[in-house]
């Protein structure tokens, strides 16, 4: 199974700053990974796909990155509606796992 | 629009049975593959299970196999999970979830259905 480490578990920042999350893999695959937001009792919402493609409808400061066993979301400016949990997820092989999230708070 | 609606969700003691359904609506559902993934309170997100479009081929966390069963109808467009053996960690809020094109991110998600396995 892949093992899907992601970093930091939390993450204080401010409007307007920079971020970037990261997840690190267990065992090295091509692109299939995901990046989801989930604010509290709503279902998650698909960010990116295949690492680094922006899903239709999702602003253009979140952008991903990485392949082999490192992978990156930045928000290149943050917006009060992005404070949220964020997880990766790799689609490389099953079982699907996902990193432990990430909670971005409000400095 | 393309939705997924589940239902199903409730309080069962352990060792009890659920069965949660999804319904989705807008789009081809035979040609997608689908998910079930959950998030217990206080924990991430974890992958429960997917079944590809035709439904002739099953995949499962190992956490879940040998107790919970994926399974669709596709005259319905609905996607189901049955649930035995239930325990009490697999108390959690499930989520039916769309794929995209093989190999693909779950890129449409249903609201989610709470299932609470307690005495």
């Amino acid at each position: 199974d892949i093992q899907m480490t992601q970093s930091p578990s939390t993450l204080s920042a401010s409007v307007g700053d920079r971020v970037t999350i990261t997840c690190r893999a267990s065992q090295s695959f091509s692109t299939w990974l995901a990046w989801y937001q989930q604010k509290p009792g709503k279902a998650p919402n698909l960010l990116i796909y295949k690492a680094s493609s922006l899903e239709s409808g999702v602003p253009s400061r979140f952008s991903g990155s990485g392949s082999g066993t490192e992978f990156t979301l930045t928000i290149s400016s943050l917006q009060p509606d992005d404070f949220a949990t964020y997880f990766c997820q790799q689609y490389n092989s099953f079982p699907f796992t996902f990193g432990q999230g990430t909670k971005l708070e409000i400095k | 629009e393309v939705q997924l609606v589940e239902s199903g969700g409730g309080l069962v003691q352990p060792g009890g049975s659920l069965r949660l359904s999804c319904a989705a609506s807008g789009f081809t559902f035979n040609t997608y593959d689908m998910g079930w993934v959950r998030r217990a309170p206080g924990k991430g997100l974890e992958w429960v299970s997917n079944i590809i479009g035709s439904g002739g081929s099953t995949y499962y966390a190992d956490s879940v196999k040998g107790r919970f069963t994926i399974s669709r109808d596709n005259s319905k467009d609905t996607l189901y999970l049955q649930m035995n053996s239930l325990r009490a960690e697999d108390t959690a809020v499930y989520y039916c979830a769309k794929v995209q094109r093989w190999p693909g991110a779950f890129h449409i998600w249903g609201q989610g259905t709470m299932v609470t396995v307690s005495s």
